[in-house]
C-alpha cells in the first residue's frame, strides 16, 4: 500500500514567487496536514485539513494558503516567497483529526524548497 | 514561545542499554502526544502515543511514561539497538476554539552505538 506521497521533490524559486506543493494522502485517510521544517528544528505545523475544510491552523502569515480536494489530495500555495520560507514542507496524513489514535500522522518524504 | 521542549540535542547510548528520551511541555490543555523517529531525507515516521488520561503506553520496546502534574513525559527504548539511531521528535496536539493545533520539539538525536 502506497505512503503519503508529495510532489515536486526538490523545488527552488525566486523571492517574490508563488509555489504549489502537492500531497496524495494513504488511502483511506481523510485528513492532511502541513508542516514546515526548518534546519535543526522540529515540524511547525501550518494546517489541517478534513473533508476538504480547514479544522487547524498554526501561526503562518496569509500567504501561506491550502485547500483539499474530493480524493482526500491536498494542495499548499505560498505567495511572495521570502527567503525564510525556504525549509522542507512535510505533508501528513491520518484517518480523522483527533479522535484518539487517529491523531497518529504519517508523514511524507516532503518538498525541499529553497528560495533564492 | 516554545510550547513543548525537548532540552537534550542528542544521546549516546550503547547497544542492549535503556534510552531515555525526555520532552517537557507548558500547555495544560494538550490531550495527546506522540513521539516520532526520523532518518535523514526521510519524513518523520510515527512510533508510539499516548492520551492524557493515561499515565503509560507500551509497546514492543518502547514506552511512553506521562507525568501530567511535571508536564513531563519520556520515551523509553529498552533495549537499544544500532537502528534506532535517528532524531527524536516529542509532539503534542491541542483542540481548543474549534480548531486543532499540533507542536513539536525541536528533538533528539540518539546515537546507539555497538
Amino acid at each position: 500500500d502506497a505512503g503519503v506521497t508529495q510532489s515536486p521533490t526538490h523545488l527552488i524559486k525566486t523571492r517574490g514567487q508563488h509555489v504549489t506543493l502537492r500531497c496524495s494522502p494513504i488511502s483511506g485517510h481523510k485528513s492532511v496536514s502541513w508542516y514546515q521544517q526548518v534546519l535543526g528544528q522540529g515540524p511547525q505545523f501550518i494546517f489541517q485539513y478534513y473533508e476538504k475544510e480547514e479544522r487547524g491552523r498554526g501561526n503562518f502569515p496569509d500567504r501561506f494558503s491550502a485547500r483539499q480536494f474530493p480524493n482526500y489530495s491536498s494542495e499548499l500555495n505560498v505567495n511572495a516567497l521570502l527567503l525564510g520560507d525556504s525549509a522542507l514542507y512535510l505533508c501528513a496524513s491520518s484517518l480523522n483529526p483527533g479522535e484518539g489514535p487517529t491523531y497518529e500522522q504519517y508523514f511524507g518524504p516532503g518538498t525541499r524548497l529553497t528560495v533564492t | 514561545d516554545q510550547q513543548v521542549k525537548q532540552n537534550s540535542p542528542s544521546l549516546s547510548v550503547q547497544e542492549g542499554r535503556i534510552s531515555i528520551l525526555n520532552c517537557d511541555y507548558t500547555n495544560s490543555m494538550f490531550d495527546y502526544f506522540l513521539w516520532y523517529k526520523k532518518y535523514p531525507a526521510e519524513g518523520p515516521t510515527f512510533l508510539i502515543s499516548i492520551s492524557s488520561i493515561k499515565d503509560k503506553n507500551e509497546d514492543g520496546r518502547f514506552t511512553v511514561f506521562l507525568n501530567k502534574s511535571a508536564k513531563h513525559l519520556s520515551l523509553h527504548i529498552v533495549p537499544s539497538q544500532p537502528g534506532d539511531s535517528a532524531v527524536y521528535f516529542c509532539a503534542a496536539s491541542a483542540y481548543t476554539s474549534g480548531t486543532y493545533k499540533y507542536i513539536f520539539g525541536t528533538g533528539t538525536r540518539l546515537k546507539v552505538l555497538a
